[in-house]
């Protein structure tokens, strides 16, 4: 079974457009998290969620908003889409991280391009 | 605030041989120290962290790393490369007093190791 997965896994769409990336974890963790690696594969958190609970969110567009139904689950809605939002999204989850090391698991990643 | 840097863009390496990827991490109160590996086209993997207690940490895939406090630093050794291991290769921090859990990670390390 698949710990942590993402939908879709490619998407390629025009600019001005809407669009989801879902994404499930099975591991009972209670805390997921949005990244993007951009082309230099540098990544960076967007956004983290901790029993439903936003907690994290970083410098972000308006237009990037996560939602979270529970907490085995964080989507990523994005409205508008820009040239500049083509990048790989991944997903990840682990234990809560106060007070514990709890390392991530991550997605296998939704690569965005906008054309 | 909490950062990581990562030195080297790029390592190689023989098969057969020692290889180091260097990190060094700045956190203002006590850190949680994470390496992970992402393959081509594929999602990050936990390598190995350090929490507390022994320096010396052992991970996956004979991968092992040494928490050095007085240098701020925490770098990824093995003993013997494999051609297998080349990936990019990336430290994180977490400062321990954080409630968040965000993790800040460096920019990557692209391991190559050669035949």
């Amino acid at each position: 079974d698949t710990a942590v997965s993402q939908t879709p896994k490619y998407l390629v769409t025009q600019m001005g457009n809407d669009k989801s990336i879902k994404c499930e974890q099975n591991l009972g963790h209670d805390t997921m998290y949005w990244y993007k690696q951009d082309s230099k594969k540098f990544l960076k958190i967007m956004f983290s969620y901790n029993n439903k609970e936003l907690i994290i969110n970083e410098t972000v567009p308006n237009r990037f908003s996560p939602k979270s139904p529970d907490k085995a689950h964080l989507n990523l809605h994005i409205n508008s889409l820009e040239l500049g939002d083509s990048a790989v999204y991944f997903c990840a989850s682990s234990q809560k991280g106060t007070g514990k090391g709890a390392e991530a698991f991550f997605g296998q990643g939704t690569r965005l391009t906008v054309v | 605030a909490q950062s990581v840097a990562q030195p080297e863009d790029q390592v190689n390496v023989a098969e057969g041989n020692p290889l180091t990827v260097k990190c060094t991490y700045s956190v203002s109160g006590n850190p949680y120290l994470f390496w992970y590996v992402q393959y081509p086209n594929r999602g990050l993997q936990f390598l190995l962290k350090y929490i507390t207690g022994d320096n010396l940490v052992k991970g996956s895939y004979g991968f092992e790393a040494e928490f050095n406090k007085s240098q701020t630093s925490f770098h990824l050794k093995k003993p013997s490369a494999l051609v297998s291991d080349s990936a990019l290769y990336f430290c994180a921090v977490r400062d321990m007093g954080t409630n968040a859990g965000k993790s800040t990670f460096g920019d990557g390390t692209t391991l190559t190791v050669k035949p």
